[in-house]
């Protein structure tokens, strides 16, 4: 199976702020990775897919990079819906995998 | 615009089977039917899915105990769990990849506990 390891686990950081999380895999998936959000209580919602694309109604200050093992989600201007755990999931092969996810809190 | 709801017991002995069934409503052209999990407080886990051709993948983990199938004219997809333990106490999500290569999900069903309880 692929691991993929996310970093930090937790963070806090205030509405305006830059937030950077970092997803790592165990092997080169080139860029079948996907960013989710999840707020308590919730179901996942997509973010990001396939390394760089934003899905459709998700906000602009979202972004993501990266390729083959090394991805990256950018919140550019932390806003207050934003507060969540999120995590990175990879495609490239079955099983799919997340990463244990990096939860988003007030400072 | 798609939406997903699972339905099903919410306490399942243990031994039994667990059984989910997930009702798609909306239009899209839908390729991955998939059910994953997350047991309280962990992150989620991917159990299978069902190709729109009929094809299934399953995550070995779960040791051969997952049937997943979908009757394409009711538009639902159904999950069972054979052989439960505690261990297979979690929130189940049905989601949906509207994506043929990408295999991302971008469709879900608000979730529903099952606990695993005498």
């Amino acid at each position: 199976d692929i691991q993929m390891t996310q970093s930090p686990s937790s963070l806090s950081a205030s509405v305006g702020d830059r937030v950077t999380i970092t997803c790592r895999s165990s092997q080169n998936i080139n860029t079948f990775l996907n960013w989710y959000q999840q707020k308590p209580g919730k179901a996942p919602k997509l973010l990001i897919y396939v390394a760089s694309n934003l899905q459709s109604g998700v906000p602009s200050h979202f972004s993501g990079s990266g390729s083959g093992t090394d991805f990256t989600l950018t919140i550019s201007s932390l806003q207050p819906e934003d507060f969540a755990t999120y995590f990175c999931q990879q495609s490239y092969s079955t099983p799919f995998t997340f990463g244990g996810g990096t939860k988003v809190d007030i400072k | 615009q798609v939406q997903l709801q699972e339905s099903g017991p919410g306490l399942v002995k243990p031994s039994e089977t667990l059984s989910l069934t997930c009702n798609v409503s909306g239009d899209s052209l839908n390729y991955f039917w998939s059910w994953f999990r997350q047991p309280p407080g962990k992150e989620l886990e991917w159990i299978g899915y069902v190709y729109y051709t009929g094809t299934t993948n399953y995550n070995p983990s779960l040791d051969n105990r997952i049937t997943v199938s979908q009757d394409t004219s009711k538009k639902q997809f159904s999950l069972k769990l054979h052989s439960v333990t505690a261990a297979d106490t979690a929130v189940y999500y049905c989601a949906i990849s509207s994506s043929a290569a990408g295999r991302y999900f971008d469709y879900w069903g608000q979730g529903m506990l099952v606990t695993v309880s005498s």
